[in-house]
């Protein structure tokens, strides 16, 4: 089983400021098949990006995502008031579809 | 658009069972897997399963394996999950959500139900 490690656990930013988030696997995630959710509280989660680098539809641009191999990085811009969020990294590699802990953006 | 509607909270006793609903519409119903996440309270994402729309094939995360079977009704576009001899640590959010490649599983989903609260508690 691929188990994802994200960090930081919480990231607080204010509006305007750019996001980094990690995501580390303990073993390559072949293909670069990881995706990224959001999710709100109360709400179900959200796909913003799969295959790694390729923004699911209706996601804004200010998203981007790198990596490959074990390390994944999710890129947000320039924070806008909606995007404070839980953020989990997903691969679909390998069976068992693993999730990370998740990386909370907090509005500081 | 693309919409699935899942069946609404339930309270079972350790032991029992659940059956979650998951109506899709918006879409050809047949063309998509399904997959089954889950989400206790105040924590992460738990991947439990896909079944194929089209086949009715089945991948089980072995965490669940014995406990989970998920199924599908195509003449409803329904996608059900059923988890028995429930524990209080089953108590989580349970998931749907629509595959993102038509034919072929992907692992990545998108659009995703509203949830179902399931509590077990004596």
């Amino acid at each position: 089983e691929i188990v994802l490690t994200q960090s930081p656990g919480t990231l607080s930013l204010s509006p305007g400021e750019r996001a980094t988030l990690s995501c580390r696997a303990s073993q390559s995630v072949s293909n670069s098949y990881l995706a990224w959710y959001q999710q709100k509280p109360g709400q179900a989660p959200r796909l913003v990006i799969y295959a790694a680098s390729s923004r699911a539809a209706g996601i804004p641009v200010r998203f981007s995502g790198s990596g490959s191999g074990t390390d994944f990085t999710l890129t947000i811009s320039r924070l806008e008031p909606e995007d404070f969020a839980v953020y989990y990294c997903q691969q679909y590699a390998s069976s068992p579809l693993t999730f990370g802990g998740g990386t909370k953006v907090e509005i500081k | 658009q693309v919409q699935l509607v899942q069946s609404g909270a339930e309270v079972k006793k350790p032991g029992s069972s659940v059956k979650v609903s998951c109506k899709a519409s918006g879409y050809i119903f047949t063309s998509y897997s399904i997959t089954w996440v889950r989400q206790a309270p105040g924590q992460g994402l738990q991947w439990m399963g896909w079944i194929s729309a089209y086949s009715g094939n089945t991948d089980y995360a072995q965490n669940f394996q014995g406990r989970v079977t998920m199924t599908t009704d195509t003449s409803t576009s329904t996608a059900y999950m059923e988890l028995r001899s429930l524990r209080s640590d089953d108590t989580a959010v349970y998931y749907c959500a629509r595959d993102s490649n038509p034919y072929s599983y992907s692992g990545y989903a998108g659009p995703w139900g509203q949830g179902t609260l399931v509590t077990v508690s004596s």
